[in-house]
């Protein structure tokens, strides 16, 4: 699976737009962009995915390059439970019986000021 | 349930004990996964179930580590006489397909060895 660069970690003010990104460069013309995160002491959670157009859901929007090398997570208004690691993961398309392990890297930690 | 559950929440092992670790996925969802996070780092693969076949075991990090799944349900990872580099948090995740996204985790085992 192609790598992807995260910063470590980034801080926003409460009910403020938060733009968190990441950088693919190797990324495959059948990688999926995931994103997920992971709040204090639980598992990760699926936050959004996409393939080439920009995708919106009710817990934020992902934007991505038009070269596909870097994407970015966008959280419209930061409240102080959005405080968490994001990761971003690229994953190729399902294949039967494959694994479709998701390979997780260290993330950004995101500080949400009240 | 409605999400993954873990059991036990937290395990202290002495040094050389046998532990095992359970997972109740979803009910239906036919992708299990096995993750394990040390302290400050992202998830790292252990292995992987589709139904009660274990397709994928290359995160496994010795012979000592050994993951069941025998009815596609319940799932219980094994670890063989537990050293301190074993101390880590243990997380189950399920999917009803193996989509990449979607996945949902449960909250972990957080294994202690002394």
């Amino acid at each position: 699976d192609a790598k992807t660069t995260q910063p470590n970690s980034m801080e926003s003010n409460e009910e403020e737009p938060v733009h968190l990104p990441c950088n693919h460069s190797t990324i495959s013309g059948t990688d999926y962009i995931h994103w997920y995160r992971q709040l204090p002491s639980q598992g990760p959670e699926y936050v959004i995915h996409g393939l080439t157009s920009n995708v919106n859901n009710r817990m934020a929007s992902l934007a991505i390059a038009e070269d596909r090398k870097s994407s970015t997570l966008i959280l419209h208004r930061a409240t102080l439970r959005d405080a968490a690691v994001y990761y971003c993961i690229l994953r190729d398309r399902p294949i039967e019986d494959s694994s479709y392990k998701l390979i997780f890297g260290s993330g950004t930690r995101l500080l949400v000021r009240p | 349930g409605a999400g993954v559950s873990q059991s036990p929440r937290y395990k202290v092992a002495k040094r050389g004990q046998d532990v095992a670790l359970r997972c109740d996925p979803i009910s239906g969802h036919v992708s299990l996964f096995w993750y394990q996070q040390a302290l400050g780092q992202g998830p790292e693969f252990l292995t992987y179930f589709q139904n009660e076949a274990q397709l994928d075991k290359s995160g496994l990090p010795s012979d000592r580590f050994f993951a069941e799944r025998p009815e596609g349900s319940v799932s219980t990872l094994k670890i063989q006489r537990t050293q301190q580099e074993d101390s880590a948090v243990y997380l189950c995740a399920s999917s009803f397909r193996d989509t990449g996204y979607g996945y949902t985790f449960g909250s972990g085992t957080r294994l202690t060895v002394v």
